[in-house]
């Protein structure tokens, strides 16, 4: 089944540096690549996502790329803020997505240090 | 975006009894929904796929005995944990899906702590 790697666990960057964060996946039929913004206690948040017919999206200060043929994908957020901080989740849906179900990277825990 | 309520929001419970938690899409019909468990610092770890009238898709390692799921309606799937034990501690979370297939919307989460 679908592996998801996402690297790193925990990343401290100073407010307004640029943060990154990335995932390899397995399944060459993935097709749909959500990012996740979790705080502490609450729901996952729907940060962006990627479908596989696209190599780069962009929404303000956070970026996703697509590289199908290395089975990878980073999310980037610039000028961070301490509002950033959060865990991170990358996830890929497999089977081309006819299944709807996701499968989750183990998260990073970002922290912006004002 | 659309909402996923999720009841109760905390749970406290003796070991042996059952807890259930209820999952509502409630601006739109959600024929598949998915229960996830996270302990803590940990990711979201798929349980099981819940179809709208018919019996729940577990994940490998999952008791379907134990993590019994009903989805009724398109808007209601349950998840009760029976003989909860205190290893079952956890948050558990749902999700909808709505519209397309891949788009997922995540309730609020019930914090279960089994004593």
């Amino acid at each position: 089944g679908e592996n998801v790697e996402q690297h790193p666990s925990t990343l401290s960057v100073q407010e307004g540096d640029s943060a990154v964060i990335k995932c390899t996946y397995s399944d060459s039929a993935s097709n749909y690549f959500p990012w996740y913004k979790q705080e502490l206690g609450k729901r996952p948040q729907l940060i962006i996502d990627i479908r596989s017919n696209v190599g780069e999206k962009k929404d303000q200060r956070i970026a996703v790329t697509l590289n199908k043929t290395a089975k990878h994908f980073s999310l980037h957020i610039t000028e961070t803020q301490p509002e950033d901080s959060a865990v991170y989740f990358c996830a890929a849906s497999p089977y081309g997505g006819s299944q709807g179900n996701l499968i989750f990277g183990k998260g990073t825990k970002l922290s912006v240090k004002p | 975006g659309a909402v996923v309520s999720q009841h109760p929001s905390r749970v406290i419970c003796k070991s042996g009894t059952s807890v259930k938690i209820e999952c509502r899409s409630l601006d739109f019909q959600a024929t598949t929904m998915f229960w996830y468990r996270q302990f803590p610092k940990q990711s979201l770890m798929l349980m099981a796929t819940s179809n709208e009238g018919s019996k729940a898709t577990y994940e490998q390692g999952v008791e379907k005995d134990k993590f019994l799921i009903n989805h009724a309606s398109l808007t209601l799937s349950t998840l009760t944990v029976t003989s909860a034990h205190p290893e079952d501690s956890s948050f558990y979370i749902c999700s909808g899906v709505a519209g397309g297939p891949h788009e997922q919307f995540f309730g609020p989460g019930t914090r279960l702590t089994v004593l």
